[in-house]
């Protein structure tokens, strides 16, 4: 069974552009979570998409957003691109949904690096 | 503030040596992962946690969730070079909360 893949796999981007970051989740997979990771504050949560509907918002400002299709297949956009947005974005796909009581197993991808000149 | 707080943040070991990794919160929570991550990939789930004082071993991987739930540890025995990477761990608090993440213990074993 094929792996989650995003891309593209590196990006590099300048302030105020926007980007758009896809990811393809494990077949059959619903719920889709996508992580900012970076040195400094290592691996943060932006949001989880379970059945196209965002599920889970973590404390990001409004310029990080995403949808998912009704293949599962989820895209995340950042607008107004900062030079602190840089870092390497990773997508995890579950079976259902990723929270903390149902203990689901998340498979990552291996992330798209954006960086911001 | 980080609410967990993994330590060391970087550990260097020769190939053979034992060594354990920290977790470390003052919360509560009902389960803890460890993850591994290599350059250029994305984490892999190495083990959950979910009961106070539980103990799980993979291989030469020994992980262990603190009685109180607020802490674990991930000791490896005889360090390989394969072993090298990024060890995060990530706690899950209840209802649909998403995980929270350490930031990691580097750990590089030199052949």
């Amino acid at each position: 069974k094929a792996g989650v893949t995003q891309t593209p796999r590196y990006l590099i981007k300048t302030r105020g552009q926007q980007v758009t970051l896809s990811c393809s989740p494990i077949s059959g997979h619903r719920s889709v979570s996508w992580y900012q990771q970076t040195p400094g504050q290592g691996l943060q949560f932006l949001f989880e998409y379970f059945s196209e509907t965002q599920r889970n918002k973590g404390n990001f400002p409004g310029r990080f957003s995403g949808r998912q299709f009704s293949n599962s297949r989820s895209e995340m956009n950042v607008s107004t691109l900062e030079l602190g947005d840089s870092a390497l974005y990773l997508c995890a796909s579950s079976l259902g949904l990723a929270g903390a009581a149902s203990q689901e197993t998340q498979y990552f991808g291996p992330g798209t690096r954006l960086l911001v000149l | 503030t980080q609410l967990l707080e993994q330590s060391p943040q970087f550990l260097s070991i020769q190939e053979g040596e034992n060594l354990t990794v920290y977790c470390n919160s003052s919360s509560v929570f009902s389960s803890l992962q460890w993850y591994r991550q290599e350059p250029g990939e994305g984490p892999v789930l190495l083990v959950t946690v979910v009961t106070g004082g539980e103990v799980k071993k993979l291989k030469r991987l020994t992980f262990q969730f603190g009685d109180a739930r607020k802490d674990s540890s991930l000791h490896i025995t005889a360090a390989q070079p394969g072993d090298t990477g990024l060890y995060l761990c990530a706690g899950a608090k209840s209802g649909n909360t998403p995980l929270v993440f350490g930031k990691g213990t580097r750990l590089s074993v030199i052949a």
